[in-house]
């Protein structure tokens, strides 16, 4: 069945380092990838994306990295701020299309100053 | 442009009660989920509306949960009778076409705690 797991439940960095999570996905038919941010007592916000048929996509701070031959999957964020503390989900959508997502167990990261 | 909006934000019951729980999404979003995220882990998808009629409803246990959204905007979602299994947090979110996918748009969800 579908599975999308986390290396590290836990990531702690230094304010100013860049972070790397890591995220194995197992559906080799899923063509689309999101980063979610989770802060506690919020639903989860929307990073970043990604298509299959691009190995890397950037954002504002952030970069997204897909290895399809692994299956897996990377989000970096530069010079992490405090602010960036939460819990990241990666999800992927099974090859079902944009909007089924299946989501893993998440990543804690930890900043401090 | 207000967010996603779900009510109550907590609420604790006693198993084999019922409760319900509401949610209106972002104007003008046709797409609206209904997520369950248990303590530790990811969301999980129990069931997806397009406008007013159900998409994906494979995974919402279909004995005890119900789901509707008249009128294709508000949605609730209840459960009847709950389990102590049924703590979790529930989810809404809705979606629209950006250009290059749909991106979903989450609630701050309901924290549901069943003793």
């Amino acid at each position: 069945g579908e599975s999308v797991g986390l290396h590290l439940p836990t990531l702690s960095v230094q304010e100013g380092d860049n972070s790397i999570i890591n995220c194995a996905y197992s559906n080799s038919a899923s063509d689309y990838f999101i980063w979610y941010k989770q802060e506690s007592g919020k639903g989860p916000q929307f990073i970043i994306d990604i298509r299959s048929n691009m190995d890397k996509r950037q954002g504002q701070r952030v970069t997204v990295l897909l290895n399809k031959t692994v299956k897996h999957l990377s989000l970096q964020i530069a010079a992490t701020q405090p602010g960036d503390s939460a819990v990241y989900f990666c999800a992927e959508n099974g090859g079902t299309g944009f909007q089924k997502l299946v989501f893993g167990t998440g990543t804690r990261l930890l900043v401090s100053p | 442009e207000a967010g996603v909006a779900q009510s109550p934000r907590y609420k604790i019951i006693e198993k084999r009660q019922s409760v319900a729980f509401w949610c209106n999404p972002i104007s003008g979003h046709a797409t609206l989920y209904w997520y369950q995220q248990i303590l530790g882990q990811g969301p999980k998808l129990l069931i997806q509306f397009q406008n007013n009629g159900v998409v994906d409803d494979s995974q919402l246990p279909k004995d005890r949960f119900s789901a509707e959204r008249l009128k294709g905007v508000d949605s609730t979602l209840k459960i009847q009778p709950a389990k102590l299994e049924d703590s979790a947090v529930y989810l809404c979110a809705s979606s629209t076409y950006r250009g290059f996918s749909y991106e979903q748009y989450f609630g701050p969800g309901t924290r549901l705690t069943v003793t």
